[in-house]
């Protein structure tokens, strides 16, 4: 039982460009987390969807970025006009429903803005 | 607002028993996990307190007090592949989970 995948596992953007992160969650799980870690800080929260919802997104920046977990496919967390500021590890986490305790998370983005 | 408040870093030697605390202020609070994390790695999670006291799993314990609004990670009998990050996260109903800062902790031989 394959866990949750993310890709690219590392990604280098210059500024003004655009980044596209993938999570495909464990089989079976249906909901998505997405998560930021700077250097040497914990994990903000981000993003929580459902297939093709957003059901809160209270962690995400106004501006730039924007997710989606589509019916098929995985799910895409989408920056443009990447900054400086952006770099960062991006970790996606899934659980099989909303009664759990536990999220499971793939290896993580690391996302670096010349 | 929501927070949680860790030690920053935590130091012992192999074999010995470390604590690490974690205090909250949050609302809606439903339950308090424990989350480790490698340098380089991803978090994965150790255990979890939806009710007050304390759940073994093996080697580490993890204890909740709501009327504390306090949590703590037991890890016993340490090993240097212990040394990591360790996180409690504060579960809102599986709506959104709240990381601490997180404590570094370094196991000495």
């Amino acid at each position: 039982n394959a866990g949750v995948m993310q890709n690219p596992r590392h990604l280098v953007r210059r500024r003004g460009q655009e980044a596209r992160l993938r999570c495909s969650p464990m089989k079976g799980h249906s909901h998505v987390y997405w998560y930021r870690q700077l250097p040497e800080e914990g994990l903000k929260f981000m993003v929580y969807l459902q297939k093709e919802n957003i059901i809160d997104e209270s962690g995400m920046p106004k501006e730039r970025f924007s997710a989606e977990f589509p019916k098929e496919g995985p799910s895409i967390l989408r920056i443009q006009q990447v900054v400086r500021g952006d770099s960062a590890a991006y970790f996606c986490a899934s659980s099989p429903s909303l009664d759990t305790d536990t999220q499971y998370f793939g290896p993580g983005t690391r996302l670096t803005v010349l | 607002g929501q927070s949680l408040e860790q030690p920053s870093e935590v130091t012992a030697v192999e074999g010995a028993i470390v604590q690490i605390n974690c205090t909250y202020q949050t609302s809606g609070f439903y339950g308090l996990s424990w989350y480790q994390q490698h340098d380089g790695g991803a978090p994965t999670f150790l255990s979890y307190n939806g009710l007050d006291g304390l759940e073994e799993t093996g080697r580490f314990s993890s204890f909740l007090s709501r009327s504390d609004s306090y949590g703590y990670l037991l890890l016993q009998e340490l090993q240097m592949k212990d040394s990591a990050s360790y996180f409690c996260a504060w579960d809102n109903y599986g709506q959104n989970f709240v990381f601490g800062p997180g404590t570094r902790l370094s196991v000495l031989p």
